[in-house]
């Protein structure tokens, strides 16, 4: 089966612009998660669908940041304005429904750099 | 979710087995023990979880104490390609609760 996908993979953009990042779960997963990494910081959650509702949206940084999963298929997360601090590789996984027996799938990320 | 605490870096030589180890002493009954990598800039691999039986798979085996206090991930022929950061996640099951990544541990695998 196809793997979590991202796209882009990389993007520069500068401050004041706005960025959209995508995610593609794998089909059939309802659970979709989108993390963040800053340079050299932890691993941070920021939301968690279940199919097209936010379950919880407790790591969202503040209210620059956008995501939706419209139809529970594939998600996007808006950044805007984007801002210097929001540089860093924004990953997503997903996983079935009910106990993840074997765990979350992620994707490769997209790096995102704001000059 | 209980907290987990790992040394922040460990070597191996290639071809030994990497024994990696991950305090977790507040886990609660209904928590799992996941195990997850990410090799440089890609996204994080899943590896193992174990409850409190000792678990193993194609990519490693996990053991889990009996107070399942502590557990260790062993990869038990390290290739240069393990060469990443491990993360030792307690989680409740269900696919309802998020992964709460700590700093891991950093293994390097050397010649």
């Amino acid at each position: 089966e196809a793997g979590v996908t991202q796209f882009p993979s990389h993007s520069v953009i500068e401050k004041g612009q706005t960025v959209t990042l995508r995610c593609d779960p794998i089909s059939g997963h309802d659970n979709l998660y989108w993390y963040r990494r800053v340079m050299g910081k932890e691993i941070k959650f920021l939301l968690h669908f279940v199919k097209e509702s936010k379950q919880d949206e407790s790591g969202m940084p503040n209210n620059r940041f956008l995501a939706e999963r419209t139809g529970g298929t594939y998600s996007t997360l808006k950044v805007q304005p984007a801002e210097l601090e929001d540089s860093g590789v924004y990953f997503c996984a997903s996983s079935h429904r009910g106990f993840s027996g074997y765990g979350y799938t992620f994707g490769s990320g997209t790096r995102l750099t704001v000059v | 979710d209980a907290k987990t605490t790992q040394p922040p870096s460990m070597d191996c030589a290639e071809g030994r087995a990497a024994n990696l180890p991950c305090n977790h002493s507040t886990i609660s009954g209904n928590e799992y023990v996941y195990w997850y990598r990410q090799i440089h800039s890609q996204g994080p691999q899943y590896i193992i979880h174990g409850l409190k039986n000792n678990e193993t798979n194609e990519m490693a085996s996990l053991i889990i104490t009996e107070d399942r206090k502590s557990s260790t991930l062993i990869l038990p022929h390290a290739t240069l390609r393990d060469t990443a950061v491990y993360y030792c996640i307690v989680k409740s099951g269900g696919g309802y609760n998020k992964l709460i990544f700590g700093a891991g541990t950093r293994l390097a695998v050397h010649p």
